[in-house]
């Protein structure tokens, strides 16, 4: 357990819909990052947070968006979903620098049918 | 801009033996941190190791150590002694100063042979 919680684990949506992605970073960890790992675009950084404050975004969709809550989680809101929307997300949590402490959760894998 | 290169798509050891995965980097910054992951087939992404620029020595950890030639732009992940349970995508990652992302490389699979 690398103590960032992910859920769901896996879910599968019809095109058009809207899901929600939960992400419960480690404890004292204030940022929280957004990953998406596709097969054709590998690692993508989509968006991060810091203790509360949107910090840094990266190649996120405008149909994308996250929010990190006072608890320090985080949700992805994913809508309109394509099939190209599926992929594996992964949410990550650091320490204030992010050098050592880059802990990264499980992954949701997000299959849109 | 930040970029890592993985050139080995797929990489087979002998189980004991040592392996080596290649990976560059390409950046302007003088302070700079990089980093090796794990993820096996369960998919899930498992911190190895981590050398920053301005290290002087080469990380290591355990099994694990990271070749870094600042001058080549290098840092290749060596794993000694192979076990089956090294079999996996290796991904190379970058953080830059003042970035808080990491950039990935492509990855390499590494499967170990009985």
């Amino acid at each position: 357990d690398s103590g960032v919680t992910q859920t769901p684990k896996h879910l599968i949506t019809a095109t058009g819909q809207r899901v929600t992605l939960r992400c419960s970073p480690r404890s004292g960890d204030l940022s929280v990052y957004w990953y998406q790992q596709s097969l054709d675009q590998g690692l993508q950084f989509l968006i991060q947070y810091y203790n509360g404050e949107e910090r840094a975004k990266g190649n996120i969709l405008e149909r994308f968006s996250a929010q990190q809550f006072p608890d320090l989680h985080s949700e992805l809101n994913l809508s309109s979903l394509e099939l190209g929307d599926s992929a594996l997300y992964f949410c990550a949590s650091s320490g204030q620098t992010g050098y050592y402490g880059y802990t990264f959760g499980s992954g949701t894998r997000l299959t849109v049918v | 801009a930040q970029k890592i290169t993985q050139t080995q798509p797929g990489m087979f050891v002998q189980e004991k033996e040592a392996v080596t995965l290649d990976c560059t980097y390409d950046t302007s910054d003088q302070s700079y941190g990089l980093f090796w992951y794990k993820q096996p087939s369960s998919g899930e992404m498992i911190f190895l190791i981590y050398q920053g620029s301005y290290d002087e020595q080469n990380a290591t950890e355990g099994r694990y150590s990271l070749n870094f030639q600042k001058a080549r732009k290098s840092a290749n992940l060596v794993i000694s002694a192979s076990q089956l349970g090294d079999s996996a995508m290796y991904f190379c990652a970058m953080r830059g100063p003042g970035a808080n992302n990491l950039f990935f490389g492509t990855g390499t699979r590494l499967t170990v042979i009985p």
